[in-house]
């Protein structure tokens, strides 16, 4: 079975630090990958996404992600947090066609 | 991107007896998923909600205590039925859009307390 690892489970930064959470998976066929975030309260939103193509992913607030196929790796990445990034992270990879599974996800707390 | 609502967005229950949470899409979505979010932990797929057919339950998850409806494409229940103090939980109604390699979108999920 699939299954998602997040080794980082609480994270503390303060303002303006650069910020890399980890991500990895087990499954050896074609995966899409998620970042998802869920802000305090608030629903989950997806972060960024990849699908295929070009394996260094861009997505909203200034996140990014790269892909490593060949260490099943998918980390999340932004170069200098702000104090509204303080949220919930959660890595998902879903094989075309099956369910999602979600990482344990990573508490972000970003201090000003 | 899709809007879901759920209805009631927390409860507090006792021991014993059953609640049931909506789900309602703004559009018709084939993929409709229940999630469970337990205080600290990820997310865990209780079931996918199928129209028109049973749902398909995941491993430790069955339908005398979770039953579900899905009447349309655009709606569907979970009832979590004789509630214990470990069903305490947030259950979280998604969707995908895109076919099989779509985006998943989430409900803003019931917060159930269970004394």
């Amino acid at each position: 079975a699939q299954s998602v690892s997040q080794h980082n489970h609480h994270v503390i930064l303060s303002e303006a630090a650069s910020l890399e959470l980890g991500c990895n998976y087990s499954y050896g066929g074609t995966v899409n990958l998620f970042w998802y975030v869920q802000y305090p309260g608030q629903h989950l939103q997806l972060l960024l996404k990849y699908f295929s193509g070009d394996p260094l992913v861009k997505g909203i607030k200034g996140f990014e992600a790269e892909f490593i196929k060949s260490k099943f790796s998918f980390n999340l990445r932004k170069p200098s947090v702000q104090w509204s990034d303080t949220a919930e992270y959660f890595c998902a990879v879903n094989a075309p066609g099956n369910q999602f599974y979600f990482g344990t996800g990573t508490s972000l707390t970003v201090i000003p | 991107s899709a809007v879901i609502s759920q209805k009631p967005s927390r409860d507090i229950c006792q021991r014993g007896t059953s609640l049931t949470i909506q789900c309602q899409v703004d559009s018709q979505v084939t993929m409709m998923f229940w999630y469970r979010q337990q205080p600290g932990q990820s997310l865990t797929l209780i079931a996918t909600a199928n129209q028109g057919s049973e749902a398909t339950y995941e491993s430790g998850f069955v339908i005398d205590k979770f039953p579900i409806s899905r009447p349309n494409l655009t709606f569907s229940t979970l009832t979590v039925s004789n509630m214990s103090p470990e069903d305490s939980s947030i259950y979280l109604c998604s969707v995908v859009r895109g076919g099989q390699s779509g985006e998943q979108f989430f409900g803003p999920g019931t917060r159930l307390t269970v004394l």
